[in-house]
């Protein structure tokens, strides 16, 4: 079973800062199909980045990730009020065939 | 605009099976994967398996053995029937569409582009 750990638990920053948030697999992530998910509270979770570094729909461009094989990062290039919640990484391929990390939360410092 | 909403008993009593529907609007349910994925009170995301529009199915191997999926394409809808469930299974469920996207590189990557709200299922005597 792959295992996705996430670095820093948490992430205190203030707006306008640069957050850099670590995604690492305990085997390489199949062609490369690492996403990033956005979640505040009472909220679904919200696809940010597909393919370890394609943005989804919509997805501002302060949001990037990139990586290849067992290490990921997300880059929000500066924070804006409402980038504070946390966030996940999820891989696709090996049994189960989707896990998510166990998230980082990015609060106001 | 694609949009899933899930739907059943908020409370299922300890050793009973939980039954949850999700509805599709705004799309067919043809031709995507549609997933489960729950979430623990304060915890993070577990996938619980996936539904395609032809029947198959592909389970967590941790709740495999209580877990059913199916779909209803004249409905637009699928569904999930966890059995024996217990307070560990008390949690967020979410239904998502599992999307595959092609990359440069020739490969294909697999995430979940639409998300229900999430439906809170307690399990509880």
């Amino acid at each position: 079973e792959i295992v996705l750990t996430q670095s820093p638990g948490t992430l205190s920053l203030s707006p306008g800062d640069r957050a850099t948030l670590s995604c690492r697999a305990s085997q390489s992530v199949s062609g490369n199909s690492l996403a990033w998910y956005q979640q505040k509270p009472g909220q679904a979770p919200r696809l940010l980045i597909y393919g370890a570094s394609s943005r989804a729909t919509g997805i501002p461009d302060r949001f990037s990730g990139s990586g290849s094989g067992t290490d990921f990062t997300l880059t929000i290039s500066r924070l804006e009020p409402e980038d504070f919640a946390v966030y996940y990484c999820q891989q696709f391929g090996a049994s189960p065939l989707f896990t998510f990390g166990p998230g980082t939360k990015v609060d106001i410092k | 605009q694609v949009q899933l909403q899930e739907s059943g008993p908020g409370l299922v009593k300890p050793s009973e099976t939980l039954s949850l529907t999700c509805t599709v609007s705004g799309a067919s349910i043809s031709s995507y994967h549609w997933s489960w994925i729950r979430q623990p009170a304060g915890k993070g995301l577990e996938w619980i398996g996936r539904v395609y529009t032809s029947g198959s199915t592909n389970y967590n191997p941790s709740l495999k053995s209580r877990v059913t999926m199916s779909v209803d394409s004249s409905k637009n809808q699928f569904s999930l029937k966890l059995s024996s469930v217990t307070a560990a299974d008390t949690a967020l469920y979410y239904c998502a569409r599992d999307s595959v996207d092609w990359l440069p590189t020739g490969e294909f990557s697999r995430s979940f582009d639409y998300w229900g709200q999430g439906t809170l299922v307690t399990v509880s005597s």
